[in-house]
Formats: structure tokens, sequence, C-alpha cells
């Protein structure tokens, strides 16, 4: 089944300890992107990658890091993780930038205490 | 610049159609969408339509787009109470790295 795997679903952690959230999908797509949603403020985009080893920052990224070492992973690390970092976080993949088929993950609730 | 709007709210009885209305200001989008979001879960893509085209439909979804007013349109056809969720309109303007552009969302809520 094609699909965006994210992991962990839920994960509750303490300010200041590094956390990595997976991303990983299965139809050769060359563009990935994570986006945090927040009420009131909508869906974001913090990162976005056009192909291996290519990263951009997008709206919010202060705080994350990503990397793209394959074309299937792309997973999002918050070196030291704030209060406000508290959200639900997706991750997203297409064929191409601007394409029709935007895929998403099913999401990973994170909060920091 | 880049911004999509949404009512935030629509109530509508079970069998009736649903309209979920939004407008945006960037006309470069290849490609509008519709998303759906249920409790606890993550973005579905619904549908999606060309930006060359005026109408799509699909099974019980017909899509309506307006460019001239920036405005696209969601009809759901005998709306059930398993389409009760959050519909989010978004684009994909040029020049923006690829980034989806998404509306506030609109919760649907349909009563028996």
């Amino acid at each position: 089944e094609a699909q965006v795997t994210q992991n962990p679903r839920y994960l509750i952690t303490v300010t200041g300890k590094k956390l990595t959230v997976t991303c990983s999908q299965n139809m050769n797509h060359e563009y990935m992107s994570w986006y945090r949603q927040d009420p009131g403020l909508g869906l974001r985009q913090i990162y976005y990658s056009m192909n291996v080893e290519v990263t951009d920052k997008g709206d919010v990224p202060e705080g994350y890091k990503v990397s793209r070492k394959e074309k299937r992973n792309f997973p999002l690390i918050l070196e030291s993780p704030s209060p406000n970092q508290t959200s639900l976080y997706f991750c997203a993949s297409s064929p191409r930038q601007g394409s029709y088929g935007y895929t998403f993950g099913s999401g990973t609730r994170l909060t920091v205490v | 610049g880049e911004d999509v709007e949404q009512s935030l709210f629509l109530s509508v009885r079970e069998g009736d159609s649903s309209v979920i209305n939004c407008t945006y200001t960037d006309s470069s989008s290849t490609y509008l969408y519709w998303y759906k979001q249920e409790p606890g879960a993550g973005l579905q893509l619904l549908t999606y339509i060309f930006s060359n085209m005026d109408m799509k439909q699909d099974q019980r979804l017909t899509v309506l787009l307006n460019k001239k007013d920036k405005h696209l349109s969601l009809r759901i056809a005998d709306t059930q109470t398993g389409d009760s969720a959050i519909y989010f309109c978004a684009e994909t303007p040029s020049g923006t790295g690829g980034k989806l552009i998404f509306g506030q969302g609109t919760e649907l809520s349909v009563k028996p």
C-alpha cells in the first residue's frame, strides 16, 4: 500500500531532550515536507526537500533540523525541544513539487513539558 | 501575498448536499486541492482540480473552480454522518518550493 509512515504517533518529552520524528514513504516520491498544525494558526510548513541531499526552510524552521540522505526518509529533528514546539506534526510527500499527489502521514502529536 | 480563506463551520442534515467554499489570492497554482481531516487522523486527499479546468466530478464530490473570482467550492452530494470532518482547501503557488497553502478548514457537521 502506498503510504507515508510517521513514528511515533504520540510523544511526550521534556524540554531540552533531543528527539527525532521519522518519516518514510514507499512511493519513490522526490518531494517531501514537514508541517505543523496548531489551533488558530492552521498548517504551516517547517522544511521541505526536493530530492536527496536538497533541503530548504519553510515558514517556521526555527528549532528544527531535517536531513534527506535517502529518497524514502525525511526525519525531523528537534535538538532542544521547547514547550512552544508542542504541536501536531505531519509529513507529506509528492512525486515532485506542486504536483497533484501530496500524500500525508497520520501525524505525530508531540507534547513538550 | 498567499492567502486561502474558508468559512469555519457548516451544518447540514443527512441526505442533503453540502457546499464548502474557499477563496484564494494567488492564481499561479497548477493544482488546487481538497483535503479531509477526521478527528485524530491525518490529512486525506479527497480530490484536486487542475487550474485550467472549471469542474471536476468524482462520485459524490463535485469541485467547481472560478478562476476569475479565485473561488473554489466542494459539493458533497447525499451527505452522510461519516462525512463529518474538517475540510481544507489548499493551493501550491509557484515560486514557493511546492508549499501547500491551506485554508483554516471548514468543520462540517452532519446531523441525522
